[in-house]
This record gives C-alpha cells, sequence and structure tokens, in this order.
C-alpha cells in the first residue's frame, strides 16, 4: 500500500501556481519524499525529491514540513502542459534496503484551466 | 537527454497468444524496473533487475510472465498465453543504482481481445 495520501483532482488557473499537497505521517528518518507526473498515455515523469530541506529545480520546488509528515509540490507558474496526474511517493535510499521500491498511489489530478 | 527507450509502443493481440515487450535502459543503469498500470491506476512494480539478475519479482504472475535480462543490458518482459485481464500499460524503467532515482520510459499499452 502507498505511505502518502493526496487529494484525488485539483484545478489550477494557467500562469498561478500550482500547491499540490501530500500527507505522509509514517514516513521513516531515511525515507524521501519523490514526485513524478504522468501525462496522458505517457510514462511518468521526475520532478524532484527531498529529505528534509526545501529543494527547488528548473521545474518545481518541494516543501517538506519540520515534522516531515507532509510536503507541498509547487509549480510556480502552472501551463495547460502542467495538466497530469502527479504522484507523491515515499522511499528509503538506504544501501541495504531491498524491497524498499516506489509504490505509487492514485496521485492527484491537477487540470489547469485557461 | 539520455532516456529509456521501450517497444513497441502500442500491441494488440487476442488472447491466449503470446506477446513480448522490450526495454533498453539508460546506458550504465545497473537497475532496470518492469511495471504494470493499469488504467486509472498507479504503476505497480511486476520485476526488478540489479544487472542481470533479479532481486524482486514478488508481484510477477509467473504462471504466465517471464522477465530477461541476459548481458544486464536490455530487457524482454514476455507474457504467454496473454489473458483479457493483462491489458494494460507495462512500463519500463531504470535507475544508476537500486537507491537512485528511476527514470520511465514512454511504455507500451497492451489490448487483448
Amino acid at each position: 500500500d502507498a505511505k502518502t495520501t493526496q487529494p484525488p483532482s485539483m484545478d489550477c488557473a494557467e500562469g498561478r501556481a500550482a500547491n499540490l499537497p501530500c500527507n505522509h505521517s509514517t514516513i521513516s528518518g531515511n525515507e524521501y519524499v519523490y514526485w513524478y507526473r504522468q501525462i496522458h498515455s505517457q510514462g511518468p515523469q521526475y520532478i524532484i525529491h527531498g529529505l528534509k530541506n526545501n529543494e527547488t529545480n528548473e521545474m518545481a520546488s518541494l516543501i517538506i514540513t519540520e515534522d516531515r509528515k507532509s510536503s507541498t509540490l509547487i509549480l510556480p507558474h502552472a501551463t495547460l502542459r502542467d495538466t497530469a496526474v502527479y504522484y507523491c511517493i515515499v522511499r528509503s535510499r538506504r544501501l541495504n534496503n531491498y524491497g524498499q521500491n516506489f509504490v505509487f498511489g492514485p496521485g492527484t489530478r491537477l487540470s489547469v484551466l485557461p | 537527454e539520455a532516456e529509456v527507450a521501450q517497444s513497441p509502443r502500442y500491441k494488440i493481440t487476442e488472447k491466449s497468444q503470446a506477446v513480448a515487450f522490450w526495454c533498453d535502459p539508460i546506458s550504465g543503469h545497473a537497475t532496470l524496473y518492469w511495471y504494470r498500470q493499469i488504467l486509472g491506476q498507479g504503476p505497480e512494480l511486476l520485476v526488478q533487475f540489479q544487472d542481470e539478475s533479479v532481486v524482486d519479482d514478488s508481484q510477477l504472475p509467473k504462471d504466465r510472465f517471464s522477465a530477461e535480462r541476459l548481458k544486464g543490458v536490455d530487457s524482454t518482459l514476455k507474457i504467454q498465453p496473454a489473458e483479457l485481464g493483462d491489458s494494460a500499460m507495462y512500463l519500463c524503467a531504470s535507475s544508476f543504482h537500486r537507491t537512485e532515482t528511476q527514470y520511465f520510459g514512454p511504455g507500451t499499452r497492451l489490448l487483448v481481445l
């Protein structure tokens, strides 16, 4: 079972920031938070990941709460091409952690509206 | 930018036939994954390879599915015989190491009639 909970759907106006929440209240100290997105009929696309500090790259920003029980993915200026299903996943990166693979939940369907 | 390649992109077959999917991971990636994604759901892991060895096939229906990565580079996933319930997207992913970020290919969409 997925270790995260996300709202099933969200809308965002084009040009505005899209803030996608994720709850991971049972996250352990060695587990990272990963975000992927999947545009219709394509493979999932890696967006960003983090452990406990906020992270930013050319696609998005990831804000992780101090207790690490939740996070928010921020798309600063959403475009129509950002319409997709967004998956939040927690996963260990410990070297001896066989079997700790990505477990995808149903994700959040983000619709960017013109 | 290096990408994971998959073929074919689409496959239509009749039930009881055999089908095969091919994946070429990003060069240098030791870990390769096959996922199945049913419409409306997230991907589910079928099998994980570390180089040429299977390290996790606990969710692979072994009576009809098989996977191989003979030289530790590209991989083939086979279904024989295909059933109606196998209709899904089959995704391949790779990572430099099993603890690292996974990168996905475009997938093969299978329709079993």
